[in-house]
C-alpha cells in the first residue's frame, strides 16, 4: 500500500526565515512520481513540482527548493526567505497504478502542512 | 490554462437527500478526480474515472456513487446524504493515461448535511 507522511502539521515562522516541510513516503513500486501541492487559504491546490523516482537531482526554483533522497524516501521542500504569501496548507503526494489501467495516475495525499509566516 | 469548475462553492443539503457535485473541465482531460478534504486528514480519493463511462473506486467510495457521461463532465453523487458526509469536495483532472501529469484541481465545494 501507499503511504505519505507528513510529520508535521503546522509550522509557524518570522517572514525571510528558510522553513522545510518533510516528506516521507512508502511505496513498493519501482516507478513513481512524487509531487507537491500548495493550497492557499482559497482553497484551489496549486501544483508546485514533480519528481519522478530515477531522477534525484535536487531542483530549485526561485527562493523554493526540493530535496529528493530515494534512500531515506524522503522529498522535502525548503522555502527560503519565507514571505507572507507562502502561508497556506502544503501537500505531498505519490503516484499510484490504477487497478484498471495499471498506469500511475491516481495520487495519495499526505495529510498536509500549515505553514503560518508572520510579518 | 487548464480550467476545473465546480458547479457550486458552497452547498447545505439535508439527512437523505439525494445529492448532485458537478465538475467540468476545458482541457480535454482523459483522467477525472473526486476527492474529499476534512481536517487532519488531508485529501481522501473517493472515485476516479480514466475515460467516459469508466470508473475506479478510491480509498473512500462507500455512501457515493459517481457518472461520467462525457469526457468533460464527472458528477459525484451522494445517495442518502448524511452528516458524516459534510466535508470539503475537490475535483481533479489530468492528461493522459499514463503520464503522470499532475492534477488540476477546482476550487472547491463546501458540502453542510443537517
Amino acid at each position: 500500500a501507499q503511504k505519505v507522511t507528513q510529520a508535521q502539521t503546522e509550522i509557524s515562522v518570522v517572514e525571510k526565515e528558510d522553513v522545510t516541510l518533510d516528506c516521507v513516503y512508502e511505496t513498493r513500486d519501482t516507478t513513481y512520481y512524487l509531487f507537491w501541492y500548495k493550497q492557499p487559504p482559497s482553497g484551489e491546490l496549486v501544483f508546485l513540482i514533480r519528481r519522478n523516482s530515477f531522477d534525484e537531482q535536487n531542483e530549485i526554483s526561485g527562493r523554493y527548493s526540493w530535496n529528493f533522497q530515494k534512500s531515506t524516501s524522503s522529498f522535502n521542500f525548503t522555502i527560503t526567505a519565507s514571505q507572507v504569501v507562502d502561508s497556506a496548507v502544503y501537500f505531498c503526494a505519490l503516484s499510484g497504478p490504477s487497478l484498471y489501467t495499471g498506469a500511475n495516475s491516481k495520487l495519495t495525499f499526505g495529510k498536509g502542512i500549515t505553514l503560518s509566516v508572520r510579518p | 490554462d487548464v480550467k476545473v469548475t465546480q458547479s457550486s462553492r458552497y452547498l447545505v443539503k439535508r439527512t437523505g437527500e439525494k445529492v448532485f457535485l458537478e465538475c467540468v473541465q476545458d482541457m480535454d482531460h482523459e483522467n477525472m478526480f473526486w476527492y474529499r478534504q476534512d481536517p487532519g486528514l488531508g485529501l481522501r480519493l473517493i472515485y476516479f474515472s480514466y475515460d467516459v463511462k469508466m470508473k475506479e473506486k478510491g480509498d473512500i467510495p462507500e455512501g457515493y456513487s459517481v457518472s461520467r457521461e462525457k469526457k468533460e463532465r464527472f458528477s459525484l453523487i451522494l445517495e442518502s446524504a448524511s452528516t458524516n458526509q459534510t466535508s470539503m469536495y475537490l475535483c481533479a483532472s489530468s492528461f493522459g493515461v499514463d503520464s503522470n501529469q499532475p492534477q488540476h484541481f477546482g476550487d472547491g465545494t463546501r458540502l453542510s448535511i443537517l
